[in-house]
């Protein structure tokens, strides 16, 4: 069974960096085509992808966030961890990872992100 | 622009048919995934590469591509199914993954 859990402070200061970790279990972070992605959910707003990382140790990031964000994987600890550098109250969201299949197919570039954490909420505040 | 665009509210009765649009200028060149999403709960994959369907996820749910948007239909719509539904793709670069603004569907 495919599980990840998300961990982490529920609650930083503005200015402050936020580290989440999100572990893993019943599919190893060196399998090819697979990584896991990072999504975050403001109160009764909708999802926002922020970053993810492939079995490659390849990442990507959400261009509006990019300067504040990192993203790295221990295989053998099967946990990503995410960071984000000076938080502010509107960074005050659920914060999500989830398994992401990638491929190509007829040219054409596939994700699905097919098995989600619970979440855990992050507020930002003084 | 690599955003995607679904209505904020879509609403149907108990039985009816309720399809859930998602347009964007990559869709042509990216598939798309459905993802639902009930109050204080993590979203569920039940579409992706446009069409094809998790085990999991009931019949009655479909996806369709045509141009620049992709549609969720929901045949046979229950109470159960009222919820959030989110689009997803990637970018025309294939690069980064994009999120649409999410529809409430509520059933009537």
């Amino acid at each position: 069974q495919v599980t990840l859990k998300e961990s982490g402070p529920v609650l930083v200061k503005p200015t402050e960096t936020l580290t989440l970790t999100c572990t893993v279990s019943g599919f190893s972070l060196s399998e090819s085509r697979m990584g896991v992605s990072w999504i975050r959910q403001p109160p009764g707003k909708a999802l926002e992808w922020l970053a993810h990382i492939f079995s490659s140790d390849g990442k990507s990031f959400n261009t509006s966030l990019k300067s504040r964000l990192a993203i790295s994987k221990d295989t053998s600890k099967s946990q990503v961890v995410l960071t984000v550098t000076n938080m502010d109250p509107v960074d005050t969201a659920t914060y999500y990872c989830a398994r992401v299949i990638v491929g190509v197919l007829n040219n054409n570039y596939y994700y699905a992100l097919d098995i989600w954490g619970q979440g855990t909420t992050v507020t930002v505040s003084s | 622009s690599d955003e995607l665009t679904q209505p904020p509210s879509v609403s149907v009765s108990p039985g009816q048919t309720a399809r859930i649009t998602c347009s964007g200028d990559a869709l042509p060149k990216q598939y798309a995934s459905w993802y639902q999403q009930k109050p204080g709960l993590a979203p569920i994959l039940l579409i992706h590469k446009d069409t094809e369907r998790p085990s999991t996820t009931p019949e009655r749910f479909s996806g369709s591509s045509s141009g620049t948007a992709v549609t969720l239909t929901i045949r046979g719509v229950q109470a159960e199914d009222e919820a959030d539904y989110y689009c997803q793709s990637s970018d025309r670069s294939g690069i980064y993954v994009v999120f649409g603004g999410g529809t409430k569907l509520t059933v009537l």
